[in-house]
Order: structure tokens, then sequence, then C-alpha cells
């Protein structure tokens, strides 16, 4: 059982430049999110999804992007790299997170130049 | 002023020592509280639920307290290994797919 498997583990890019940070999960969960973690500033959600095929935005969604095709992928993409997205990015899924809390990816550590 | 707060710390105490950690949260239809703890450059990961009665997982208690809008946790006999940042969480069911973070308190224990 992997749990919630984050893409790549670290990413350099330029700025301008675009890439998706990959999370599957494998415990048919529901319920899937993408924060950002940045120092002093806790964890922020960007987007998340309640189900295949819904998506809704979170706290700072701007610059990026999600499609949830499946219920095991959540993808999330980043439209054109500015180093203010320069952050430590988590994956997390959930049952029913009310009552059993999340999971979370191991992470992509992101610096944009 | 943020919907969950917690005291940054740090939080330096010695091997055995007992630690409490406050999370006052500000919305009164917050309706599940967790703590999780996160390990430096790791992820978050789940330590507890919290429940309105009390519970206990070895050495570690949790508690919520609705009339003062906030949840506690205790950490007894601290050992090297608990030394982490703890973070608390509140859900709103009426806030379908988010929840809240705290930013977490850290703790340090010593030999």
């Amino acid at each position: 059982n992997a749990g919630v498997t984050q893409t790549p583990k670290f990413q350099v890019l330029k700025t301008g430049q675009s890439m998706t940070l990959q999370c599957a999960q494998d415990m048919n969960h529901e319920y899937m999110s993408w924060y950002r973690q940045d120092p002093g500033m806790g964890l922020r959600l960007i987007h998340y999804s309640v189900g295949a095929g819904i998506t809704d935005q979170g706290e700072v969604p701007n610059g990026y992007n999600v499609s949830r095709s499946t219920t095991e992928d959540f993808p999330l993409r980043l439209l054109s790299a500015a180093p203010s997205q320069t952050s430590v990015y988590f994956c997390a899924s959930s049952r029913d997170r009310a009552s059993y809390g999340y999971t979370f990816g191991s992470g992509t550590r992101l610096t944009v130049v | 002023r943020k919907e969950v707060e917690q005291d940054p710390g740090p939080f330096n105490v010695p091997e055995g020592a007992t630690v409490a950690f406050n999370c006052t949260y500000s919305n009164s239809a917050s309706q599940s509280f967790f703590w999780y703890r996160q390990d430096c450059r790791k992820e978050p990961k789940l330590l507890m639920s919290v429940y309105s009665s009390g519970n206990e997982d070895g050495r570690f208690t949790a508690q919520l307290n609705r009339a003062s809008q906030y949840i506690s946790l205790l950490i007894r006999d601290s050992k090297l290994s608990d030394s982490a940042t703890y973070l608390c969480v509140v859900n709103r069911y009426t806030n379908a797919g988010k929840s809240t973070f705290g930013d977490g308190t850290t703790l340090t224990v010593k030999p």
C-alpha cells in the first residue's frame, strides 16, 4: 500500500516555464488536495477535489491549475513559473477528512529561478 | 486574526518533561479537530483526532474545549524523538473541502 505518491521530489524551474506535479493515491480516497508550505506561513490550500471530475479553488489558486479525471490522480500544473512559487508542495488525500484526517505525500521541493 | 492560532514556540524541554500546546480557533461552527506532527523537511503525519470527551494515545492526550474554542495536546514523559513541529487542524462541515491548519508549534526535547 503506497499511500500518496508525489513526483518529482525536487525540481528547479526557470521563470516562465511550466510543469506538472504529479500526485497519485491508491486508497480509493474521494478527497484530494494540494497545499504549499512556506516558512512562517504554514500550509496553504491551493486547490482541492471532492471526487473525480470535481475541483475547486483554495486560498492561493492563482498560477495553478488542477484536474481530476480519475479517483487516483490529482496533478497540479504550474502555468508560468514565478519565483514566488518557490515552495514545498504537498498533496493530501482523505476518505473523510472530517473523521479521518489526511494522508500526505512526501512533498515536492520546487525552486524557481 | 487568523482562523487557527498556535503559539509558534519553540518549546525547549528536557527529556521526561510534560509539555502542553494549545490551539485556538475563531469559528464556532468548527466541528472536527486533529493534531499532526511534522518532522523537519518531511510531510505532516496524523497524530490523533480530538474528540469532545478528550482522548488519549499512550503518552499523548488531546482535549477540546468548545466553550473557549481551543484544543490542546499534552505530551507526558517527553522523548528525544518527540522533537518536531505540531500542527492543529480545524474543519468546518459548511466549508466543504477546506481544512484550516495552524502554523505549528515547534518542540525540542533535549537530553
